[in-house]
């Protein structure tokens, strides 16, 4: 089991264009969590999909940012007309229907020059 | 909402010493409670959880207790260690999501 896998583990950005973050669940898991990290702060809530469906984006800014998780392939975090403030590590965690313990990719850290 | 508090935000020990980091949450529904270690530019991992039928989990040096009636929860780590030097996360299960604690670093002293 590969374990949770996200992609790209870097990126840079120049202000105005668009970042696409991708991430693959583990086996078996169909219940996906985004969450931003600055550094030296805490998980910040985000997004939580199931397949083909967005349960709570409470804490994901309505404009510039979208998530989707479609029935074939991974869910996408995608942030729009990106600003030096989106630098951050983007996590994704997933878990497998109903359980409660998450499992964590090892992030996509986000630059905006 | 919910709403979990973490302390102390940063914990420094001598190694060998024993480090312990309260949590306290406000769903008095919450029935599960992870911790995790995120070791710098690392990503979280779990380390110990436990949920609302127990009291008190142990695995090795680690332990975490649990107090339902005063709503917090604690994590004990013994004969501290310089590879225990991390950030440590606690979070509490309200309906379908992770409330999670601010974080508290924790710095073992050689």
């Amino acid at each position: 089991n590969a374990g949770v896998m996200q992609n790209p583990r870097h990126l840079v950005r120049r202000r105005g264009q668009e970042a696409r973050l991708r991430c693959s669940p583990m086996k078996g898991h169909s219940h996906v969590y985004w969450y931003r990290q600055l550094p030296e702060e805490g998980l910040k809530f985000m997004v939580y999909l199931q397949k083909e469906n967005i349960i709570d984006e409470s804490g994901m800014p309505k404009e510039r940012f979208s998530a989707e998780f479609p029935k074939e392939g991974p869910s996408i975090l995608r942030i729009q007309q990106v600003v030096r403030g989106d630098s951050a590590a983007y996590f994704c965690a997933s878990s497998p229907e109903g359980a409660n313990v998450l499992t964590f990719g090892a992030g996509s850290r986000l630059t905006v020059l | 909402g919910e709403n979990v508090e973490q302390h102390p935000s940063t914990l420094s020990v001598q190694e060998g010493d024993s480090a312990v980091i309260k949590c306290t949450y406000s769903d008095s529904a919450s029935n599960y409670f992870p911790w995790y270690k995120q070791e710098l530019g690392k990503r979280p991992q779990l380390i110990i959880d436990i949920r609302s039928n127990v009291g008190e989990k142990k695995d090795q040096r680690i332990a975490v207790t649990l107090n339902k009636t005063a709503k917090h929860f604690s994590l004990h780590i013994t004969e501290t260690q310089p590879e225990d030097s991390a950030v440590y996360f606690c979070a509490a299960r309200s309906n379908y999501q992770l409330i999670w604690g601010a974080g508290t670093k924790l710095i073992i002293k050689p």
